[in-house]
């Protein structure tokens, strides 16, 4: 059974930083991308960064680039998110999810996320 | 970025009949490949997001077959034949032809 466990939400102060985890099972971590995603309080779903099974490449959206760093350390089957200079817009559940490799445009497991908040 | 649009936001349904949601793309999601790269996603009260079709039109893994899938191009369409209680929740359609990944809106299916 594939699971997916997010941890290293939390309040944070504005301009503070934090490092999000993603755990991973139940399948061969180490062929999948893997992606972030982000909820805001009662708002809807953004994508926020990918990055390749062997995390040779990297993607981001405009939002957090510059500021957030994907990376995964595939011998212990995890999946990072640092995450830098953060503002109250970054404020959201974060989710991990695991590329569909049937129709790898999408995610076909996802967590149940992380909080992160971030407050002045 | 492409801009995906959801009608309506939201719907309520009575158990047993069919409900729509309607899709839309600021540019076409057929893949060079053949493909179309259109997802929907279902959000359950108080979880996360699960996959329900891929490509339009396929369903995934466990996926009720009353639930459907069509479209091309950038008009695409999700119907539940017979809306079951637990079917309520937020629905969203997203690109998976270029990045930034893109969402609709979301799509609040109650129950009257």
């Amino acid at each position: 059974e594939v699971q997916l466990l997010e941890s290293g939400g939390g309040l944070v102060q504005t301009g503070g930083s934090l490092r999000l985890s993603c755990a991973a099972s139940g399948f061969t971590f180490s062929s999948y991308a893997m992606t972030w995603v982000r909820q805001a309080p009662g708002k809807g779903v953004e994508w926020v960064s990918s990055l390749t099974d062997s995390g040779g490449t990297t993607h981001y959206a405009d939002s957090v680039k510059g500021r957030f760093t994907i990376s995964r350390d595939n011998p212990k089957n995890t999946l990072y998110l640092q995450m830098n200079s953060l503002r109250a817009e970054d404020t959201a559940i974060y989710y991990c999810a695991k590329l569909y490799a049937s129709s790898p445009g999408g995610s076909d497991f996802w967590g149940q996320g992380t909080l992160v908040t971030v407050s002045s | 970025d492409i801009v995906m649009t959801q009608t309506p936001l939201s719907l309520s349904v009575t158990p047993g009949q069919p409900a729509s949601i309607s899709c839309k793309s600021t540019q076409s999601l057929l893949h060079r490949n053949g493909k179309t790269y259109l997802y929907w996603y279902l959000q359950k009260p108080g979880q996360s997001p699960q996959l329900l079709i891929y490509e339009v039109s396929s369903r995934f893994s466990g996926v009720p077959d009353r639930f459907s899938g069509s479209g091309s191009g950038t008009d695409f369409t999700l119907k539940i034949s017979r809306v079951e209680a637990e079917d309520v929740g937020v629905y969203y359609c997203m690109q998976g032809i270029n990045l930034p990944r893109t969402f609709g809106q979301g799509t609040k299916v109650e129950i009257k």
